[in-house]
């Protein structure tokens, strides 16, 4: 079983629509980042959050830490939201680890 | 305020070649990281430098791969003797010092090994 479990792998979605990502984690953490990654290009940090919910533009990123689960929303998704998300646990040491990354793909 | 530079953004080596990447990190970053993103694979922590020291070298292969982050100029991930399994896309990333700190990811270097 892999540390950080990413839902669902693949993701189809109309524009407008309200999309939702799911991360969950095994390992004790010390915070957890939201990366976003175009086809062929860099690494984006959305977020990073140890607590609560942090908003930037459309999108939202929360985070429970006792249930060792986080989710990344997109608020009026549009076809430029087109990427791979990938949630990251920090464990102690600052170390990143990787879910499989969330394939999405948003229609116009 | 410059980002994590890294270069060259691709690279191209025949087998038995070395390999040398390059990663600046952002202006005030003493902390470096680099990870591995094998084709069709998700990424992996490959090391994590401060400058002048290795803080944590366990997803290095035991073989062939070194890095360094010298007190002047770039970190340096190095190669030896590439084979193709070495074929990836090479990130860096960097972070101010402390505990729990946001890291910031470069552009990637992407290595192919003919």
């Amino acid at each position: 079983k892999n540390e950080v479990e990413q839902s669902p792998q693949n993701l189809t979605a109309q524009e407008g629509e309200f999309i939702t990502i799911n991360c969950s984690y095994s390992v004790g953490i010390s915070a957890l980042h939201w990366l976003q990654q175009h086809p062929g290009g860099g690494i984006v940090s959305l977020f990073m959050l140890s607590s609560g919910k942090k908003k930037h533009g459309r999108l939202i990123a929360t985070i429970n830490i006792q249930e060792k689960h986080s989710s990344l929303h997109i608020t009026a998704s549009h076809p430029r939201d087109s990427a791979v998300y990938i949630c990251a646990v920090m464990e102690y040491g600052n170390k990143l680890v990787f879910g499989a990354g969330t394939i999405l793909r948003v229609k116009s | 305020n410059a980002g994590v530079m890294q270069n060259p953004r691709h690279l191209v080596r025949r087998r038995g070649q070395e390999a040398r990447l390059r990663c600046s990190p952002m202006k005030g970053h003493s902390h470096v990281y680099w990870y591995r993103q094998l084709p069709e694979e998700g990424l992996k922590f490959m090391v994590y430098l401060q400058k002048e020291n290795i803080i944590d070298e366990s997803g290095m292969p035991k073989e062939r791969f070194s890095a360094e982050f010298p007190k002047e100029g770039p970190s340096i991930l190095r190669i030896q003797q590439v084979v193709r399994g070495d074929s990836a896309a090479y990130f860096c990333a960097s972070s101010t010092s402390g505990t729990v700190n946001e890291q910031f990811f470069g552009p990637g270097t992407r290595l192919t090994v003919l």
